[in-house]
């Protein structure tokens, strides 16, 4: 069982604020994710981390930016929210073993920006 | 550039019957990893199985059976004895090269009616 949490699961927050959406996970794995889904379409990767202090980019750009300070904690911060960065947000964590490897996923933050 | 299609945007299937949800991919790698994931409406991605590309067998995890044509680039899964719970988004998903990160493709909806 994962035990990968997000917070919130729900936000709607107005245009321009800034907001924080928080994941945490407590099996130690050092690669975490930060994954944005549009209703009904792919996942699509806008932020990776190898480690403490280690992030970058992922394939879809984002005005969004992480932090991974502690490796049990990748928040994602928008610093102007906009109606266009409404959406799904996903964070995950993963290893790897023999058998390959294992991405565990949070239950998602859904965002809405009025 | 590596790719994942998924080209059937929704499924039926009677409770109790199998059922066949398409993925072909595209890599030149020759190491690779596929994934296939269920989100139901709450939300969160959930890990059903994962197949190497040199396992020479296919996956399987209880009603859940990968069929891997390495020739053919697909990775197709299969659900046996379909149960109402089944109903959810499913994606079929690929490691990036050698690298730790998924890409995924657009999804299926399955809906099991009774």
């Amino acid at each position: 069982e994962a035990d990968i949490y997000q917070t919130p699961r729900y936000l709607v927050i107005g245009t321009g604020k800034k907001i924080t959406l928080e994941c945490s996970q407590t099996m130690g794995h050092d690669k975490m994710y930060w994954y944005q889904q549009d209703p009904g379409m792919e996942l699509h990767l806008i932020h990776y981390s190898y480690g403490v202090n280690s992030t970058e980019k992922g394939d879809l750009s984002s005005e969004s930016t992480v932090s991974r300070i502690r490796t049990e904690h990748f928040p994602l911060t928008l610093e102007s929210a906009r109606p266009s960065h409404t959406s799904q947000y996903l964070c995950a964590s993963s290893f790897s073993d023999r058998r390959g490897l294992k991405l565990f996923f949070g239950s998602g933050t859904q965002l809405s920006v009025l | 550039a590596q790719k994942i299609t998924q080209t059937q945007p929704g499924m039926f299937v009677q409770e109790k019957e199998a059922v066949t949800l398409d993925c072909t991919y595209d890599t030149s790698d020759q190491s690779y990893g596929l994934f296939w994931y269920k989100q139901p409406s709450s939300g969160e991605m959930i890990f059903l199985i994962y197949q190497g590309s040199y396992d020479e067998q296919n996956a399987t995890e209880g009603r859940y059976s990968l069929n891997f044509q390495k020739a053919r680039k697909s990775a197709n899964l299969v659900i046996s004895a379909s149960q109402l719970g089944d109903s959810a988004m499913y994606f079929c998903a690929m490691r990036e090269g050698s690298t730790d990160k998924l890409i995924f493709g657009t999804g299926t909806r399955l809906q099991v009616f009774p």
